[in-house]
C-alpha cells in the first residue's frame, strides 16, 4: 500500500517566524519523496526531493525536509517565513510501477498563509 | 534547467468546442508526460500518462475518447478535450520526466485554467 497524508490543510504563521508543515507516508518500498509548491494559477515548482542519500535535505528558498523512517514523515520546515512563501504545498511520494516507471501520489496540500 | 511550457494558459470558449492543449519539454527530453485535473482548493488527480510513441494509459473514471492524449515526439504532448462541456471547465496541468529512475521528479506546467460557456 502507498499512501501521503498532509496533517494540516491550512497552517497561518507570521512573517518572519519558522514554518512547519507536516507530511506522513505508507511505503512498502523505499521511497522517494518530494515537495512541491504552487502558487495561484500556476503549476507546482519543485522545492527539494529526497532519494534515499542524505536524510536532510535542502531545498530552494530556504525550505528543508528531513527523512525520518523510523516515524514515517518527511516534514517541510523554514526557519523564517516571508510573504512570498504564501502558497499551496505538496508533499508526494512515488511508487515503482510495472509500465510507466515510478508513479507519483500526491498529499492533499496545505495552504500555508503568512500574516505581515 | 527542466522547463515545461505548457499553451495556452487560459481558454473560454463555446459549449460543443474541441480545446487542444500543447506541453513541451524545452530543455530534456521526456520519455514520459502525464496530465492532471485539478479543481479548486484541492489536489492533482491524475489524468493519464503517456510514454512517446505509445498510447496513452487513462485512470479509471477517465474517457479516453474524450481527452484524447498524443505523445508523438519526446519533447511535446497534447492533451485534447473533445466537444468540451461546463463540466470539463478546470484546470489542466502537464507535467514531464526524463526517465523512469526513482528519485527523478517531475516538472510541470503552469497549467492551462478551461472555461466552457
Amino acid at each position: 500500500a502507498q499512501s501521503v497524508t498532509q496533517l494540516d490543510s491550512h497552517v497561518s504563521v507570521s512573517e518572519g517566524t519558522p514554518v512547519l508543515l507536516r507530511c506522513n507516508y505508507s511505503s512498502s518500498y523505499s521511497p522517494s519523496l518530494f515537495w512541491y509548491v504552487q502558487h495561484p494559477n500556476k503549476g507546482l515548482q519543485l522545492l527539494l526531493k529526497y532519494t534515499s542519500a542524505a536524510t536532510l535535505v535542502k531545498g530552494i528558498n530556504g525550505f528543508e525536509a528531513e527523512f525520518k523512517k523510523s516515524e514515517t514523515s518527511f516534514h517541510l520546515t523554514k526557519p523564517s517565513a516571508h510573504m512570498s512563501d504564501a502558497a499551496e504545498y505538496f508533499c508526494v511520494v512515488t511508487l515503482p510501477t510495472p509500465n510507466t516507471g515510478n508513479q507519483f501520489y500526491f498529499g492533499t496540500g496545505t495552504s500555508l498563509t503568512v500574516i505581515p | 534547467g527542466a522547463v515545461v511550457s505548457q499553451h495556452p494558459s487560459w481558454v473560454i470558449c463555446k459549449s460543443g468546442t474541441s480545446v487542444k492543449i500543447e506541453c513541451r519539454s524545452l530543455d530534456f527530453q521526456a520519455t514520459t508526460m502525464f496530465w492532471y485535473r485539478q479543481f479548486p482548493k484541492q489536489s492533482l488527480m491524475l489524468m493519464a500518462t503517456s510514454n512517446e510513441g505509445s498510447k496513452a494509459t487513462y485512470e479509471q473514471g477517465v474517457e479516453k475518447d474524450k481527452f484524447l492524449i498524443n505523445h508523438a515526439s519526446l519533447t511535446l504532448s497534447t492533451l485534447t478535450v473533445t466537444s468540451a462541456h461546463p463540466e470539463d471547465s478546470s484546470f489542466y496541468i502537464c507535467s514531464a520526466r526524463g526517465s523512469t529512475g526513482g528519485g527523478q521528479p517531475q516538472h510541470f506546467g503552469d497549467g492551462t485554467r478551461l472555461s466552457i460557456l
